[in-house]
Protein backbone atom coordinates (compact mmCIF):
# COMPACT_ATOMS: atom_id res chain seq x y z
CA UNK A 1 0.00 0.00 0.00
CA UNK A 2 1.54 3.73 -1.22
CA UNK A 3 2.06 6.00 1.76
CA UNK A 4 1.44 9.62 1.65
CA UNK A 5 3.17 11.26 -0.88
CA UNK A 6 3.52 15.07 -1.46
CA UNK A 7 4.91 17.02 -4.04
CA UNK A 8 7.50 18.90 -4.98
CA UNK A 9 9.68 17.20 -1.69
CA UNK A 10 11.65 20.95 -1.94
CA UNK A 11 10.67 24.44 -3.41
CA UNK A 12 12.83 27.59 -3.42
CA UNK A 13 10.96 31.02 -4.98
CA UNK A 14 11.08 34.01 -4.31
CA UNK A 15 9.37 36.50 -1.98
CA UNK A 16 5.68 37.71 -4.25
CA UNK A 17 5.60 34.48 -6.23
CA UNK A 18 2.64 31.76 -5.65
CA UNK A 19 3.87 28.51 -4.96
CA UNK A 20 1.49 25.17 -4.75
CA UNK A 21 2.13 22.28 -2.91
CA UNK A 22 0.87 18.84 -3.53
CA UNK A 23 -0.49 15.75 -1.19
CA UNK A 24 -2.18 12.42 -1.95
CA UNK A 25 -3.31 10.80 0.53
CA UNK A 26 -3.43 6.72 1.72
CA UNK A 27 -5.99 5.67 -1.21
CA UNK A 28 -9.36 5.46 0.96
CA UNK A 29 -8.17 7.74 4.03
CA UNK A 30 -11.23 10.42 4.23
CA UNK A 31 -9.34 12.84 6.60
CA UNK A 32 -6.25 14.70 4.92
CA UNK A 33 -4.32 17.33 7.10
CA UNK A 34 -1.99 20.17 6.81
CA UNK A 35 0.64 21.20 9.04
CA UNK A 36 3.71 23.31 8.94
CA UNK A 37 6.84 23.44 10.71
CA UNK A 38 8.67 26.51 10.72
CA UNK A 39 12.54 26.28 11.41
CA UNK A 40 12.96 25.55 15.97
CA UNK A 41 9.38 25.75 16.30
CA UNK A 42 6.53 23.48 16.86
CA UNK A 43 5.04 21.31 14.03
CA UNK A 44 1.63 23.19 13.37
CA UNK A 45 -1.99 22.52 12.24
CA UNK A 46 -2.95 23.48 9.31
CA UNK A 47 -6.74 22.40 8.59
CA UNK A 48 -8.41 19.55 8.53
CA UNK A 49 -10.41 17.53 5.81
CA UNK A 50 -13.12 15.27 5.73
CA UNK A 51 -13.52 14.60 2.20
CA UNK A 52 -13.67 17.13 0.23
CA UNK A 53 -14.95 19.40 3.00
CA UNK A 54 -12.72 21.57 5.36
CA UNK A 55 -13.45 20.44 8.99
CA UNK A 56 -11.49 22.73 10.69
CA UNK A 57 -9.06 25.46 8.88
CA UNK A 58 -8.37 27.08 12.38
CA UNK A 59 -4.83 27.03 11.48
CA UNK A 60 -4.36 28.58 8.20
CA UNK A 61 -1.98 31.84 8.73
CA UNK A 62 -4.19 33.94 6.31
CA UNK A 63 -5.53 34.31 3.68
CA UNK A 64 -2.86 34.13 1.66
CA UNK A 65 -3.29 30.23 1.88
CA UNK A 66 -5.48 28.40 0.09
CA UNK A 67 -6.12 24.84 0.87
CA UNK A 68 -8.44 22.46 -1.51
CA UNK A 69 -9.42 18.85 -2.09
CA UNK A 70 -11.42 18.38 -5.51
CA UNK A 71 -13.32 15.20 -5.39
CA UNK A 72 -11.95 14.13 -2.05
CA UNK A 73 -8.88 12.96 -3.22
CA UNK A 74 -5.85 14.45 -2.92
CA UNK A 75 -5.05 18.26 -1.95
CA UNK A 76 -3.35 20.95 -2.90
CA UNK A 77 -2.15 23.99 -0.97
CA UNK A 78 -1.74 27.34 -2.70
CA UNK A 79 0.94 30.30 -1.15
CA UNK A 80 -0.11 33.30 -3.13
CA UNK A 81 2.12 35.81 -2.38
CA UNK A 82 5.03 33.46 -0.60
CA UNK A 83 6.44 36.00 2.09
CA UNK A 84 9.54 35.08 3.91
CA UNK A 85 7.81 34.07 6.96
CA UNK A 86 6.17 31.29 5.23
CA UNK A 87 9.68 29.48 4.81
CA UNK A 88 9.32 25.93 6.43
CA UNK A 89 8.39 22.21 5.84
CA UNK A 90 4.53 21.70 4.98
CA UNK A 91 3.47 17.76 5.94
CA UNK A 92 0.45 16.34 4.64
CA UNK A 93 -1.14 13.15 6.99
CA UNK A 94 -4.08 11.36 6.13
CA UNK A 95 -5.98 8.84 8.12
CA UNK A 96 -9.24 6.95 7.68
CA UNK A 97 -13.00 7.52 8.77
CA UNK A 98 -13.34 5.30 11.20
CA UNK A 99 -11.03 5.05 14.78
CA UNK A 100 -8.60 5.10 16.35
CA UNK A 101 -7.86 8.01 13.19
CA UNK A 102 -4.46 7.40 13.37
CA UNK A 103 -2.65 9.59 11.19
CA UNK A 104 0.06 9.13 8.40
CA UNK A 105 2.40 11.52 7.38
CA UNK A 106 4.08 12.14 4.22
CA UNK A 107 7.28 13.32 3.94
CA UNK A 108 7.01 16.94 3.76
CA UNK A 109 7.59 19.69 1.15
CA UNK A 110 10.57 22.25 2.42
CA UNK A 111 9.17 25.92 1.27
CA UNK A 112 12.35 28.24 0.98
CA UNK A 113 11.03 31.58 0.34
CA UNK A 114 14.01 34.10 -0.72
CA UNK B 1 -6.17 25.71 23.79
CA UNK B 2 -3.92 22.86 24.20
CA UNK B 3 -0.15 23.22 24.55
CA UNK B 4 2.96 20.64 24.48
CA UNK B 5 6.17 21.17 25.76
CA UNK B 6 9.07 18.82 25.10
CA UNK B 7 11.82 20.16 27.67
CA UNK B 8 15.07 18.37 26.17
CA UNK B 9 16.22 19.59 22.61
CA UNK B 10 18.53 17.15 22.70
CA UNK B 11 19.27 13.99 24.14
CA UNK B 12 22.21 11.68 23.36
CA UNK B 13 22.50 8.12 25.18
CA UNK B 14 24.27 4.98 24.61
CA UNK B 15 23.68 1.77 22.04
CA UNK B 16 21.93 -0.39 24.55
CA UNK B 17 21.34 1.58 27.87
CA UNK B 18 17.74 3.74 28.44
CA UNK B 19 16.87 7.01 27.91
CA UNK B 20 13.38 8.56 29.00
CA UNK B 21 12.16 11.52 26.66
CA UNK B 22 10.06 14.56 28.66
CA UNK B 23 6.96 15.89 27.34
CA UNK B 24 3.60 17.70 29.51
CA UNK B 25 0.81 19.18 28.17
CA UNK B 26 -1.81 21.30 28.96
CA UNK B 27 -5.19 20.51 28.82
CA UNK B 28 -8.43 21.24 30.46
CA UNK B 29 -10.09 18.21 28.09
CA UNK B 30 -10.89 15.18 29.88
CA UNK B 31 -11.13 12.89 27.03
CA UNK B 32 -7.98 12.91 24.97
CA UNK B 33 -4.79 11.31 23.38
CA UNK B 34 -1.29 11.28 23.30
CA UNK B 35 1.02 10.62 20.88
CA UNK B 36 4.89 10.15 20.71
CA UNK B 37 5.65 10.23 16.60
CA UNK B 38 9.37 9.19 15.64
CA UNK B 39 11.21 11.56 12.51
CA UNK B 40 14.49 10.01 11.50
CA UNK B 41 16.91 11.81 9.25
CA UNK B 42 14.93 12.53 5.68
CA UNK B 43 12.27 10.09 6.69
CA UNK B 44 8.29 10.59 7.20
CA UNK B 45 6.81 10.77 10.37
CA UNK B 46 6.04 7.25 12.12
CA UNK B 47 3.55 6.67 15.07
CA UNK B 48 5.56 4.96 17.99
CA UNK B 49 3.17 4.81 20.68
CA UNK B 50 -0.26 6.31 21.74
CA UNK B 51 -2.28 6.44 24.77
CA UNK B 52 -5.77 6.89 25.59
CA UNK B 53 -6.34 9.82 28.58
CA UNK B 54 -9.27 7.41 30.01
CA UNK B 55 -6.74 4.19 30.18
CA UNK B 56 -4.77 4.10 33.46
CA UNK B 57 -2.19 1.35 32.25
CA UNK B 58 0.60 3.24 30.26
CA UNK B 59 0.74 1.75 26.89
CA UNK B 60 3.99 -0.79 25.65
CA UNK B 61 5.24 -1.13 22.17
CA UNK B 62 8.23 -3.68 22.61
CA UNK B 63 11.16 -1.45 23.94
CA UNK B 64 9.07 1.54 23.46
CA UNK B 65 7.01 2.32 26.83
CA UNK B 66 5.07 5.68 28.49
CA UNK B 67 4.78 6.96 31.63
CA UNK B 68 1.17 8.46 31.54
CA UNK B 69 0.98 10.99 34.87
CA UNK B 70 -2.26 12.40 33.96
CA UNK B 71 -2.97 14.62 37.56
CA UNK B 72 1.02 15.67 36.50
CA UNK B 73 0.02 16.22 32.47
CA UNK B 74 3.16 14.12 31.94
CA UNK B 75 3.99 12.04 29.28
CA UNK B 76 7.23 10.66 29.01
CA UNK B 77 8.20 7.66 26.54
CA UNK B 78 11.15 5.42 27.78
CA UNK B 79 13.34 3.87 24.92
CA UNK B 80 14.84 0.55 26.08
CA UNK B 81 18.08 -1.31 24.97
CA UNK B 82 18.54 2.01 22.66
CA UNK B 83 19.60 0.91 19.22
CA UNK B 84 21.55 2.90 16.46
CA UNK B 85 18.48 3.11 14.73
CA UNK B 86 16.41 4.73 17.47
CA UNK B 87 18.42 8.01 16.08
CA UNK B 88 15.68 10.22 15.48
CA UNK B 89 13.55 13.39 16.08
CA UNK B 90 11.34 12.50 18.64
CA UNK B 91 7.76 14.09 18.55
CA UNK B 92 5.17 14.24 22.03
CA UNK B 93 1.47 15.40 19.80
CA UNK B 94 -2.24 15.58 21.27
CA UNK B 95 -5.72 14.88 19.86
CA UNK B 96 -8.74 16.09 21.80
CA UNK B 97 -10.99 13.36 22.10
CA UNK B 98 -12.01 10.02 19.83
CA UNK B 99 -12.56 12.07 16.62
CA UNK B 100 -10.44 13.10 13.99
CA UNK B 101 -9.13 16.04 15.29
CA UNK B 102 -5.82 18.02 13.93
CA UNK B 103 -2.79 17.33 16.56
CA UNK B 104 -1.11 19.49 18.75
CA UNK B 105 3.03 18.83 18.95
CA UNK B 106 5.83 19.75 20.97
CA UNK B 107 8.98 21.18 19.54
CA UNK B 108 10.33 18.14 19.40
CA UNK B 109 13.08 16.32 20.99
CA UNK B 110 16.39 15.16 18.87
CA UNK B 111 17.74 11.90 20.17
CA UNK B 112 21.67 10.76 19.41
CA UNK B 113 22.72 7.15 20.05
CA UNK B 114 26.25 6.87 20.52
CA UNK B 115 27.76 3.33 19.59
Amino acid sequence: EAGVTQFPSHSVIEKGQTVTLRCDPISGHDNLYWYRRVMGKEIKFLLHFVKESKQDESGMPNNRFLAERTGGTYSTLKVQPAELEDSGVYFCASSQEIGPYEQYFGPGTRLTVT
Amino acid sequence: AQTVTQSQPEMSVQEAETVTLSCTYDTSESDYYLFWYKQPPSRQMILVIRQEAYKQQNATENRFSVNFQKAAKSFSLKISDSQLGDAAMYFCAYRSGGGADGLTFGKGTHLIIQP
